[in-house]
């Protein structure tokens, strides 16, 4: 157990609404990360965090913002969803200790549709 | 975005035979972790390596970081049907701030019982 949640787990939602997933994480770890998964594509990046209120932009940020206002939460925020980000998103974490800070951790995942 | 060759991309196997991956980069990288994820489930982390030519084990599952830092192998032994999954490999490449991770193309395993 990485000591990541994340919610909701899945979600429908229509085109047009804002959308905001949460990743909570208990390891006091300094980077967290939103990456999105789809086939033929793997694991991309899409927003970053190396610290309260640090974060920065991955491969495919476009229509995605992200807050972080305490070490232990990141959030992702989808504007105005579209049915390209129709997707599984996976928050991660690393950067606990000098020895596993290059060691990232995943979570469990959030399905969203966009309908 | 960049990513790692994995090979094999999938393979079937029969209960019991032991199963060998490995994943190859162009560039060195300072550490390889492996992964499983497992339908409807986030990447878990197997194995991690941090030391060139490092062997290290977990259970049935031994990963060895390749002595020209650009490889990794993966090698299950025993296989048995909750080894079905999909296998990746990551390195993370120091950036500005933080570590980027380049993932590797995955192996899809099916044990047939």
């Amino acid at each position: 157990d990485a000591g990541i949640t994340q919610s909701p787990r899945h979600k429908v939602t229509e085109t047009g609404t804002p959308v905001t997933l949460r990743c909570h994480q208990t390891e006091n770890h300094r980077y967290m990360y939103w990456y999105r998964q789809d086939p033929g594509h793997g694991l991309r990046l899409i927003h970053y965090s190396y610290g309260v209120k640090d974060t920065d932009k991955g491969e495919v940020s476009d229509g995605y913002s992200v807050s972080r206002s305490k070490t232990e939460d990141f959030l992702l925020t989808l504007e105005s969803a579209t049915s390209s980000q129709t997707s599984v998103y996976f928050c991660a974490i690393s950067g606990k200790d000098r020895l596993s800070g290059n060691t990232i951790y995943f979570g469990e995942g959030s399905w969203l549709t966009v309908v | 975005g960049q990513q790692l060759n994995q090979s094999p991309q999938s393979m079937f196997i029969q209960e019991g035979e032991d199963v060998s991956m490995n994943c190859t980069s162009s560039s060195i990288f300072n550490t390889w972790l492996w992964y499983k994820q497992d339908p409807g489930e986030g990447p878990v982390l197997l194995i991690a390596l941090y030391k060139a030519g490092e062997l290290t084990s977990n259970g049935r599952l031994t990963a060895q970081f390749g002595i020209t830092r650009k490889d990794s192998f993966l090698n299950i032994s025993a296989s048995i049907p909750s080894d079905v999954g999909i296998y990746f490999c990551a390195g993370p490449k120091a950036g500005a701030g933080t570590y980027k991770y380049i993932f590797g193309t995955g192996t899809r395993l099916k044990v047939l019982a």
